[in-house]
């Protein structure tokens, strides 16, 4: 089963232009993070974010949390051609697992495939 | 190379066949997942080791499929009986996970199998 759920599933954008991508989930989450994978390649981290925190940075990278409406937001600034990929979130369920806090697993959206025009 | 190695990265069988994947996770972390992801989809957990012990399985993994990681280092899974449905990208993943929360995935390449 899948519980995030990104939006849009897929983005086409100009090299220079900002590209935004949206994930929803159902339960309540230790942390959120996100995955870019290259086209046949495996999943390469970008980022985690905690449920304490509202938004972090890294490089061109922003990504905002908001709890109270089990949503999340990445946004790449000034896209490069290199960027096009999928990108996916993944939520570490709060629910009590073997040892009384992360259940352990990583949970995966559907994703939203980007593509960047030169 | 000290990421996470994934043999074969091809695999192409004919239904009914059995076929086992290795994973190589990096070597000082603890954890060591299994995923699946199929054309267009985002990966489908599998299940997850903390050192040797098997911690959890998805409820909807089939009973033709086992894993094992003796001693805590590497993983195998294996897939009996393969139906064509289980043709799929298995990606295996390791990372440094507390009881508190699970941390940063590191994935391998992937392994691709097709059945005919």
């Amino acid at each position: 089963s899948q519980q995030g759920e990104e939006d849009p599933q897929a983005l086409s954008i100009q090299e220079g232009e900002n590209a935004t991508m949206n994930c929803s989930y159902k339960t309540s989450i230790n942390n959120l993070q996100w995955y870019r994978q290259n086209s046949g390649r495996g999943l390469v981290h970008l980022i985690l974010i905690r449920s304490n925190e509202r938004e972090k940075h890294s490089g061109r990278l922003r990504v905002t949390l908001d709890t109270s409406k089990k949503s999340s937001s990445l946004l790449i600034t000034a896209s490069r051609a290199a960027d096009t990929a999928s990108y996916f979130c993944a939520t570490d369920d709060s629910i009590t697992g073997l040892y009384g806090g992360s259940q352990g697993n990583l949970i995966f959206g559907k994703g939203t495939k980007l593509s960047v025009k030169p | 190379d000290t990421g996470v190695s994934q043999n074969p990265r091809h695999k192409i069988t004919k239904r009914g066949q059995n076929v086992t994947f290795r994973c190589d996770p990096i070597s000082e972390h603890n954890r060591l997942y299994w995923y699946r992801q199929t054309l267009g989809q985002g990966p489908e957990f599998l299940t997850y080791f903390q050192n040797e012990a098997q911690l959890e399985k998805s409820r909807l993994l089939s009973d033709r499929f086992s894993a094992e990681r003796p001693k805590g280092s590497f993983s195998t899974l294996e897939i009996q009986r393969t139906e064509q449905g289980d043709s799929a990208m298995y990606l295996c993943a390791s990372s440094l996970g507390s009881s508190l929360n699970t941390g940063e995935l590191f994935f391998g390449e992937g392994s691709r199998l097709t059945v005919l």
